[in-house]
């Protein structure tokens, strides 16, 4: 079955504990990004990977990190959370990163940083 | 100033009514846009694409692109309970990146 996982579904940290949350698809896509969602806000792209060892970006960089060592993971790495990242992220991926392609989410991950 | 706005309702109509729903946005670079419908607790999925200006005509589903009004529309005719949802407006003027609307919670009532 085609699909995009994220791990861990929920999380509760606290101010400055290192995480990462992965995100894997099996699809074989060369397009892969990391969005945040916050009510009132929608969805605000973080990063994208346009392909192995390709990253840039998106609209809200700060205080994350994304790293795409192969083609099927993506892994959000948050060297030193704060609350304002309390929020709840999505990975999607799409074949090449054409707008007119579908791009598949994965199911979310809650996080809450205290 | 956000790029895309989207009221984020709630927007209740009753089963079988015509849904519209619009985005405004500033950017007139972006080109592309595009219209995803997210369920609850569920990421969203891409329902519609239209590059540039025009309309668009997918089954029960209209998207309208006025480039000229920076203006962007979705309706969705003959609602259903089962379109009950948010649905989100994205734009881009480049490969890769999207900016979305806020999103517009949808509650069709049977």
């Amino acid at each position: 079955e085609a699909q995009v996982t994220q791990n861990p579904r929920y999380l509760i940290t606290v101010t400055g504990k290192k995480l990462t949350v992965t995100c894997s698809q099996n699809m074989n896509h060369e397009y892969m990004s990391w969005y945040r969602q916050d009510p009132g806000l929608g969805l605000r792209q973080i990063y994208y990977s346009m392909n192995v060892e390709v990253t840039d970006k998106g609209d809200v960089p700060e205080g994350y990190k994304v790293s795409r060592k192969e083609k099927r993971n993506f892994p959000l790495i948050l060297e030193s959370p704060s609350p304002n990242q309390t929020s709840l992220y999505f990975c999607a991926s799409s074949f090449s990163g054409g707008l007119e392609e579908t791009q598949y989410f994965g199911p979310g991950t809650r996080l809450l940083v205290l | 100033q956000k790029e895309v706005e989207q009221d984020p309702g709630p927007l209740s109509v009753p089963e079988g009514a015509i849904v519209s729903l619009n985005c405004t946005y500033s950017n007139s670079a972006f080109q592309y846009f595009m219209w995803y419908r997210q369920y609850s607790r569920k990421g969203p999925e891409l329902l519609m694409y239209t590059y540039s200006s025009g309309n668009k005509e997918d089954g029960r589903f209209t998207a309208q692109v006025d480039k000229s009004s920076k203006y962007i529309s979705l309706f969705i005719r003959d609602s259903q309970p089962s379109d009950s949802a948010t649905y989100l407006c994205a734009m881009s003027g480049s490969w890769g990146k999207l900016q979305f609307g806020a999103g517009t919670q949808v509650v069709v009532t049977p």
